[in-house]
């Protein structure tokens, strides 16, 4: 069955402080995962893009991984700001076999930082 | 600027009413899709269309319904057969078929008074 799954379900730090957010998926076959901010009453936006072959890519203080063996991804979110509070949103891309892709959403990470 | 608009941002319901959701596009994405989103749950797809005059049903298609009668517009009626509508409700599009990620609309806040 293809799932996502996020860890932590919630997570406050203080402002200034570093985190890390998980993601697992079993989506198969695989074609690339997004990590998505959500601000309370808004719209998820994009923040990275990750293919197969991409093992990081930074989105200035945020910065994703991949380990595509494991099927594990990492959100790392360094000095941490106020602005950051929001739910984080892994979203794992697969190919079906109509050759459309089919999209599986985590649940969230739900960040407060506090200043 | 290219973007999709969700109105309005926030929509009140009296129970046995049937409430009508807009959506609409500029980014000449031929697929578009309405979400539920529930507190503490993810995302819930309850209708996509990859096509003008074609739409499917998702997970949660139960007292909901679409059209799709242009590319730009997906509007979604939220009918009185949904016993629970109360929720924050998102319109997202994409460029298909290739492997675009989602644009996501600002959201609608459905009440049920």
């Amino acid at each position: 069955k293809n799932q996502v799954e996020q860890s932590p379900q919630s997570l406050i730090i203080l402002e200034g402080k570093n985190c890390t957010l998980q993601c697992n998926y079993t989506v198969s076959p695989f074609s690339n995962l997004r990590w998505y901010k959500q601000d309370t009453g808004r719209g998820p936006v994009s923040l990275t893009i990750m293919t197969f072959s991409e093992n990081t890519k930074s989105n200035g203080r945020y910065t994703a991984t991949l380990d595509a063996d494991t099927k594990q991804s990492s959100l790392h979110i360094t000095a941490s700001q106020l602005s950051d509070s929001a739910s984080y949103i892994c979203v794992v891309s697969g190919r079906t076999t109509s050759g459309t892709y089919k999209y599986i959403f985590g649940t969230g990470t739900r960040l407060k930082v506090l200043a | 600027d290219g973007g999709i608009t969700q109105s309005p941002k926030y929509l009140f319901r009296k129970e046995g009413q049937n409430v009508t959701l807009s959506c609409e596009q500029n980014l000449n994405h031929d697929a578009m899709y309405w979400y539920r989103q529930d507190p503490g749950q993810g995302l819930r797809l309850i209708y996509y269309s990859q096509i003008v005059n074609d739409f499917q049903k998702g997970d949660i298609a139960e007292g909901y319904s679409v059209s799709r009668e242009k590319k730009e517009s997906f509007p979604l009626t939220v009918t009185s057969a949904q016993k629970n509508p109360t929720a924050f409700y998102l319109c997202a599009s994409r460029g298909a078929p290739r492997d675009y990620g989602y644009t996501f609309g600002s959201g609608t806040r459905l009440t049920v008074v």
